[in-house]
């Protein structure tokens, strides 16, 4: 049973470019939620999406935007990207609808930005 | 707004000793989840032990276990008996509400010394 892929593993952009990253929640999950993590600090909840619909959002400027898909699987997309968007993005799946406490991570993706 | 405090940047052990982690945290709510993660290089996290907090009975799981004072809003990680893959990032993370929104603190990296 494969758990939370995110992919790439390591992206670099430069100020101004837009990139997408992309996660596949694990198998029997439905709800997604995107963090990030800047270097040296603990990670910060971006949102959270159910249902194809973003239902929870953390304190992110408009730049930052996501999806899910019917698959459960999602995108964060990042528009004029700055540099202290550089960071660790970290993607976390539940089940039950967000409910269960139990939260999966992924590995990661680490965005490079110069 | 909800914050997480973990007090401690750095701690070091020796192999098959005890160390304790600490973390303080800040709510106004009396239902709500604590949780210790562990990020080890691989930078995927990993949820190592949780506590309900209408649960009085402090959590174990193995080796570690957790100090929950409700009334000092404290909750403290104890890892005994501690083995070199111990060595990681420990985030401590509150959550309250329906949905897993997580709040982190800063973390402690720990140093594990055969």
């Amino acid at each position: 049973d494969a758990g939370v892929t995110q992919s790439p593993t390591h992206l670099i952009k430069t100020r101004g470019q837009q990139v997408t990253l992309r996660c596949s929640p694990k198998s029997g999950h439905d709800t997604v939620s995107w963090y990030q993590q800047a270097l040296g600090q603990g990670p910060q909840f971006i949102f959270q999406y159910y249902e194809e619909e973003e239902r929870q959002r953390g304190n992110f400027p408009d730049r930052f935007s996501g999806h899910q898909f019917p698959n459960y699987s999602s995108e964060l997309n990042v528009n004029a990207l700055l540099l202290g968007d550089s960071a660790l993005y970290l993607c976390a799946s539940s089940g039950v609808g967000g409910t269960n406490e139990k939260l999966f991570f992924g590995s990661g993706t680490q965005l490079s930005v110069l | 707004a909800q914050t997480v405090t973990q007090s401690q940047p750095e701690m070091s052990v020796q192999e098959a000793e005890t160390v304790t982690l600490s973390c303080t945290y800040d709510t106004s709510e009396s239902d709500y989840y604590l949780f210790w993660y562990k990020q080890p290089p691989s930078r995927q996290m990993i949820l190592v032990i949780r506590q309900e907090a209408y649960k009085q009975q402090n959590a174990t799981e193995n080796r570690f276990s957790v100090n929950f004072q409700k009334a000092a809003k404290s909750f403290s990680l104890k890892i005994s008996d501690s083995q070199l893959g111990d060595a990681a990032m420990y985030f401590c993370a509150h959550k309250e509400g329906g949905y897993n929104k997580l709040i982190f603190g800063a973390g402690t990296r720990l140093a594990v010394h055969p």
